[in-house]
């Protein structure tokens, strides 16, 4: 079955510090997808990134980057001198292969608050 | 943004009163899903449906039905709404292909739902 855990429920840092948000995943299918989204405090669900399990290459979009392991099945997040605009919600998803209709796995999420 | 737009966006009922949420979209997407957020839980997936006509359930269906008469409309349905159906329920888009790059689901804004 598949499963996605995101074992940090709150972190709670100060503004600049960098700060990890841990995914990780259990699926059976080779092919698959991986996601992260971000829920600020206004509710919506912003996609940030999404990687496929063929491609391992690590990414970077300002100060976020994306670590895929597959070796340890996590897909850990880390924002970079962390601002309180990143004060949200952040959640890691997956998906199977297309034959699965795309639907999302969710983890629980993990509540970033990021003081001034 | 991706066009989709959810109503109501609140909602307050009594138990045992049938409610419809709509999702409307703008962009033709095959594929639509209806999620509840609870706390602790992420979000699940309750159905969704991979063109007119055509629907599934998903994790968290009992209670729960849905429509797509209409490309761009996919209704919820709660036929007699329990207190345990407090949520907020989240509609998504896909425009999953063929490929192995699965498309990013994008999601409305959320329709907040109590029932009292």
């Amino acid at each position: 079955a598949q499963k996605v855990t995101q074992a940090q429920t709150e972190i709670s840092v100060v503004e600049k510090e960098d700060v990890t948000l841990d995914c990780v995943y259990e699926t059976r299918d080779t092919t698959y997808y991986l996601f992260w989204y971000k829920q600020p405090p206004s509710g919506e669900l912003v996609f940030l990134i999404r990687r496929n399990s063929f491609d391992e290459q690590n990414e970077i979009s300002g100060r976020y980057s994306w670590n895929f392991q597959k070796s340890t099945s996590s897909f850990n997040f880390t924002i970079t001198a962390s601002q309180v605009v990143d004060s949200a919600v952040y959640f890691c998803a997956l998906s199977e292969a297309p034959g699965s209709q795309g639907n999302l796995i969710f983890g629980k999420g993990t509540k970033l608050s990021v003081k001034p | 943004d991706a066009g989709i737009t959810q109503s109501p966006r609140h909602k307050v009922t009594e138990t045992g009163t049938p409610v419809t949420l709509r999702c409307h979209q703008t962009e033709n997407h095959r594929y639509m899903y209806w999620y509840r957020q609870d706390p602790g839980h992420g979000l699940r997936l309750i159905h969704y449906s991979y063109g007119v006509k055509d629907t599934d359930k998903g994790e968290v269906s009992d209670g729960y039905s849905v429509s797509r008469s209409k490309t761009e409309d996919f209704l919820l349905t709660l036929e007699s709404a329990t207190s345990s159906q407090t949520s907020v329920y989240f509609c998504a888009i896909s425009a999953l292909g063929t490929d192995l790059s699965n498309q990013p689901q994008h999601f409305g804004d959320g329709t907040r739902l109590s029932i009292l």
